[in-house]
């Protein structure tokens, strides 16, 4: 069961070029989510979605752009990277997160750097 | 605007003593918390989770919740160094997680 994938694990961008981090998992869950964690600090939310075709801004997301075709995935777009953007991206996702409070599952990870 | 908080630390204990992770939040309509472990370089993994006031052991850890009080707690029993790492506390907030910054934990042998 490969639960949450993240595709690049590594990617280093030059200022202004633009790429998505790819998202998906095969668990059926509804609600899923991007995070970035800059080094030494917590977990940003930058844009959930709470199934397919809904999307909503979580507590950063300048600079970002999300989709949900299918449930299955959810990619994040940058378009135009600036260094500030350099950080570790998490993708997370869960069935639903009050009944039975179920927990987040995270993918590895990608780590991006903007020079 | 809702928060989690946590003292990023980090918290220094000698291998076998009780390690004691603390987290408060702000918004009193939260129902579930939960600790995840997160090494360095790696995503964070759950380790506990607690949705009614009191405590609740898995093995070496223990999770306690005080509603009223508005604070969320873990402790760890005979710490090890593979212990080490950064713990960070959720609390649901409508259809998302709030996560704390994170407590760093140092088991020294």
């Amino acid at each position: 069961n490969a639960g949450v994938t993240q595709t690049p694990k590594f990617r280093i961008l030059k200022i202004g070029q633009s790429m998505t981090l790819q998202c998906t998992q095969d668990m059926n869950h509804n609600y899923m989510y991007w995070y970035r964690q800059d080094p030494g600090m917590g977990l940003k939310l930058i844009y959930y979605s709470v199934g397919a075709g809904i999307t909503d801004k979580g507590e950063v997301p300048n600079g970002y752009n999300v989709s949900r075709s299918t449930t299955e995935d959810f990619p994040l777009r940058l378009e135009l990277a600036a260094p500030s953007q350099t950080s570790v991206y998490f993708c997370a996702s869960n069935p639903y997160p009050r009944v039975g409070g179920q927990p987040q599952h995270f993918g590895d990870g990608t780590r991006l750097s903007i020079l | 605007q809702k928060e989690v908080e946590q003292n990023s630390g980090p918290l220094s204990v000698p291998e076998g003593a009780i390690a004691s992770l603390n987290c408060t939040y702000s918004d009193r309509g939260s129902q579930s918390f939960f600790w995840y472990r997160q090494y360095s370089g790696k995503s964070p993994e759950l380790i506990m989770s607690i949705y009614s006031n009191g405590d609740k052991e898995d093995g070496r850890f223990t999770a306690q919740l005080n509603k009223a009080s508005q604070y969320v707690s873990l402790l760890i029993r005979d710490s090890q160094p593979s212990d080490s790492a950064t713990y960070l506390c959720a609390g649901d907030a409508a259809d998302k997680l709030i996560f704390g910054t994170g407590t760093r934990l140092q088991v020294f042998p």
